[in-house]
């Protein structure tokens, strides 16, 4: 089954504790991007994979870093998490064609205190 | 970049067919028009995507205007399921980075 499996789907943390949201997808793709979720903002993208070794920054990167050294895993770490980091994050995937769908996690309930 | 604009919101009453519209007068001749939605507490999930021509599958239907600048989502008979945010992407030839959402439309469907 075609998956993009977020880790952990749930916490709450405190300021200044560094964290990693793990993101894995099974289907090969090369494509990968990390968005967070706040009411009324929509999805904006914090970071994006075009495969192994290339990252580059969204709308939204302060704060945040990724790496992409496997093409099936794209981690999200925040270093210093501050309270405005609170959010809902999604994962997602996709592979190279232009007309292929791009496949969500189930995303990720992050609270900073 | 090719951008889209969609209405902050709509309404629709149970049973009844939605029209959803999205406008995208940049759009370059290879750009594909995608549409996502998202259900309350889920991630996005694919709904239908054409390039000229309509499109339909099991879900929806997809309206491309001739001169493709905009297009419209429509779901034919609007359940209590339906009410989401809908969101319509360009996937352009040019950049790769296609996988950036707008704020979307959110649909609530009235019994």
């Amino acid at each position: 089954e075609a998956q993009v499996t977020q880790n952990p789907r749930y916490l709450i943390t405190v300021t200044g504790k560094k964290l990693t949201v793990t993101c894995s997808q099974n289907m090969n793709h090369e494509y990968m991007s990390w968005y967070r979720q706040d009411p009324g903002l929509g999805l904006r993208q914090i970071y994006y994979s075009m495969n192994v070794e290339v990252t580059d920054k969204g709308d939204v990167p302060e704060g945040y870093k990724v790496s992409r050294k496997e093409k099936r895993n794209f981690p999200l770490i925040l270093e210093s998490p501050s309270p405005n980091q609170t959010s809902l994050y999604f994962c997602a995937s996709r592979s190279g064609s232009r007309g292929n769908t791009i496949y969500f996690g189930e995303g990720s309930w992050l609270t900073v205190v | 970049d090719a951008k889209t604009t969609q209405p902050n919101s709509m309404e629709s009453n149970e049973e009844e067919p939605v029209h959803l519209p999205c406008n995208h007068s940049t759009i370059s001749g290879t750009d594909y028009i995608h549409w996502y939605r998202q259900l309350p507490s889920q991630g996005p999930e694919y709904v239908i995507h054409g390039l000229t021509s309509n499109v339909n599958n099991r879900m929806a239907s997809l309206a491309i205007a001739e001169d493709r600048k905009s297009s419209t989502l429509i779901l034919h008979r609007a359940t209590l399921r339906d009410a989401a945010v809908y969101y319509c992407i360009l996937r352009t030839a040019y950049n790769n980075n296609d996988m950036r959402f707008g704020a979307g439309t959110r649909l609530t469907v009235k019994p």
